[in-house]
């Protein structure tokens, strides 16, 4: 069973405030890391999906960085906003023909 | 894109009745499908995957099973619920890619209540 780990399980941060999680994933026979965010009724919807060590991807305010050697990867958000409040999953693929495994996900409210 | 259709929404069924969620996707053809269920406490359990018509891959034991009848669309059942069995579920679709790389699409999810 892949051991995929969230931290921390949930953060109040103010308006403006910037924060910022991780996702730690096995170090041995790494293929992907997918982050998502999952808004209260709404779907999940993917984030990034990174693939490279030292790869660094940003979209908006969110970006998020992968260390696939020592088997972690962090989501940041500056200046959070109240519409940023939702749970954030990661989730590692390994290598060879294997699906995602997903962490317990980070839960963020953001107060304005 | 691809739309993921996703019923029903909301399900109250007593213990021992049977079970069937349905998802159907547009958009897309020849998708790898997914049936992943979310416990209170717990993160996104895969349950099933289907890479094909009539491929079904179980990842944990249980009393669920799933079906692939058509190309787009992927169903989810039981013949007798567990008490257990109450989360919420999640269809997903991933395209034109590995099973680790592709991105996933969601449906917008069926919640069970099993009494």
């Amino acid at each position: 069973i892949l051991n995929v780990e969230q931290s921390p399980q949930s953060l109040h941060v103010q308006e403006g405030d910037s924060t910022n999680f991780t996702c730690s994933f096995p170090s041995s026979n790494f293929y992907a890391l997918h982050w998502y965010r999952w808004e209260t009724a709404k779907s999940p919807e993917a984030l990034f999906v990174m693939t490279l060590n030292g790869d660094e991807k940003k979209k908006g305010r969110i970006s998020a960085t992968l260390n696939t050697k020592e088997g972690y990867s962090y989501l940041y958000i500056k200046g959070s906003q109240p519409e940023d409040s939702a749970t954030y999953l990661c989730a590692f693929g390994g290598s060879g023909y294997s699906t995602l495994t997903f962490g317990k996900g980070t839960m963020l409210l953001v107060s304005p | 894109s691809q739309t993921i259709h996703q019923w029903p929404a909301t399900l109250v069924q007593p213990v021992g009745s049977p079970l069937s969620l349905e998802c159907t996707v547009e958009g897309t053809s020849n998708p790898n499908l997914y049936w992943y269920r979310q416990a209170a406490g717990r993160g996104l359990q895969l349950l099933f995957y289907s890479v094909g018509i009539g491929q079904i891959s179980s990842e944990v034991p249980q009393n669920l099973s799933a079906s692939r009848p058509q190309d787009r669309q992927f169903i989810l059942s039981s013949k007798k619920l567990l008490l257990s069995d109450s989360g919420f579920y999640l269809c997903a679709c991933q395209v034109g890619q590995g099973l680790g790389t592709g991105e996933l699409f969601f449906g917008e999810g069926s919640r069970l209540t099993v009494l």
